[in-house]
């Protein structure tokens, strides 16, 4: 089976602007999982989506939103890009909710704001 | 958000060493994970745990899912520069129909050839 994968893997943007990452699932994955990821601040959970539905929110500002089609590819989109939210994304899937199975990671988007 | 107590936050060892890291929480878990994460890559999953008192091995890595269900330890034998990389440990609490994970902020593991 092929992995996540996540796009782009790079991105620069400036400061107000918006973003929107992509995250596909391994195939027959239902559940797409948002981390944020910062130098010493582990990998903090942004959201959950299974079955096009949000199940879970990380304290996150409302700048931060998602969308799961169905196909089970999900996006996340900031708005109003500030310089911290310069950081490693990352997206992981399972079958089934988070923690009911195994989450696998994608690469991560790596997105800088300057 | 909550979070694990993960220590040590780093570790600089020598090839053929030992090492040894662990997890700790208030909190009950059912299910204790331990990820690597390589540089700029995301994290793979190492090994996981779904039983107080289980003991896994994968290869020279050993985990143990605590019999109190509050901790879990990461053990990799005789390691190699390619151990190097950020380990992540990850717990599930179950509360209703809300489980999640949580996380640790990892171990920053360094191995001098």
């Amino acid at each position: 089976k092929a992995g996540v994968t996540q796009t782009p893997r790079y991105l620069i943007k400036t400061r107000g602007q918006q973003v929107t990452l992509s995250c596909s699932p391994i195939s027959g994955h239902r559940s797409v999982s948002w981390y944020q990821q910062t130098p010493g601040q582990g990998l903090q959970f942004l959201f959950e989506y299974f079955s096009e539905t949000q199940r879970n929110k990380g304290n996150f500002p409302g700048r931060f939103s998602g969308r799961q089609f169905s196909n089970s590819r999900s996006e996340m989109n900031v708005s109003t890009l500030e310089l911290g939210d310069s950081a490693l994304y990352l997206c992981a899937s399972s079958s089934s909710p988070q923690g009911g199975e195994t989450q696998y990671f994608g690469p991560g988007t790596r997105l800088l704001v300057l | 958000g909550q979070q694990l107590n993960q220590s040590p936050q780093s570790m600089f060892i020598q090839e053929g060493e030992d090492v040894s890291m662990n997890c700790t929480s208030s909190s009950i878990f059912n299910t204790w994970l331990w990820y690597k994460q390589d540089p700029g890559e995301g994290p793979v999953l190492l090994i996981a745990l779904y039983k107080a008192g289980e003991l896994t091995s994968n290869g020279r890595l050993t985990a143990q899912f605590g019999i109190t269900r509050k901790d879990s330890f990461l053990n990799i034998s005789a390691s190699i520069p390619s151990d190097v990389g950020i380990y992540f440990c990850a717990g599930q609490e179950n509360a209703g129909n809300n489980r999640k994970l949580i996380w640790g902020l990892g171990t920053s593991l360094a191995v001098n050839p």
